[in-house]
């Protein structure tokens, strides 16, 4: 079985709705990340959450929220969709303590916006 | 200035052929370094770290020079299965949270 999983593999949505992308991870890491990848410009990371009760916006926040319910989930929410939310969406673990070390990404979620 | 930047090819080689990438960043506080590969769609995975002294695995080889602020991503007698995107990731001191570049395409034909 997959370390990192991601739900929903595929998603097409249409503009304004609510989606929620959930990552689940059974490496018992405390560290999270959600990113999106657009083609020709690399990953981007949209938030962090280094335990439970930590949530931090990473460098393309807005539009985007999350939550973390346990050590072990992190999800990533659009409150409204639109179009250029379009993208490939990982999560991501890491072990925690001081300097950062690999990280495992998660198969990934597709996401269409009309 | 990108934090991290990459040559995003494609690099397009012979089976055989040895093949290097650059990866340039600004930082000079930076303290950890990294290359993953990515397969068309699917997830980054982790390559390599690199290290001060430089570092090998099989056919891999990567290597920091701090003086000029890059690193680099050597491979010798490519294969076809080496074709893929390169990412170069690189961690700053005082930040926990990696930078990754755009990455460099190769393509590695017969």
């Amino acid at each position: 079985d997959a370390d990192v999983t991601q739900t929903p593999r595929n998603r097409i949505t249409k503009t304004g709705k609510r989606i929620m992308l959930e990552c689940s991870q059974t490496k018992g890491h405390d560290r999270m990340y959600w990113y999106r990848q657009d083609p020709g410009l690399g990953l981007q990371l949209i938030y962090y959450s280094f335990d439970v009760k930590d949530i931090n916006k990473g460098e393309i926040s807005d539009g985007y929220s999350v939550s973390r319910q346990a050590q072990a989930k992190f999800s990533l929410s659009l409150e409204s969709a639109i179009p250029n939310q379009t993208a490939l969406y990982f999560c991501a673990t890491s072990e925690g303590g001081g300097a950062i070390g690999t990280q495992y990404f998660g198969p990934g979620t597709r996401l269409l916006v009309l | 200035r990108k934090e991290v930047e990459q040559d995003p090819g494609p690099f397009n080689v012979p089976e055989g052929a040895t093949v290097a990438f650059n990866c340039t960043y600004s930082n000079s506080a930076s303290q950890s370094f990294f290359w993953y590969r990515q397969d068309c769609r699917k997830e980054p995975k982790l390559l390599m770290s690199v290290y001060s002294s430089g570092n090998e695995d099989g056919r891999f080889t990567a290597q920091l020079n701090r003086a000029s602020q890059y690193i680099s991503l050597l491979i010798r007698d490519s294969k076809l299965s080496d074709s893929a995107t390169y990412l170069c990731v690189v961690k700053s001191g005082g930040s926990y949270i990696p930078t990754f570049g755009r990455g460099t395409s190769l393509i590695v034909h017969p």
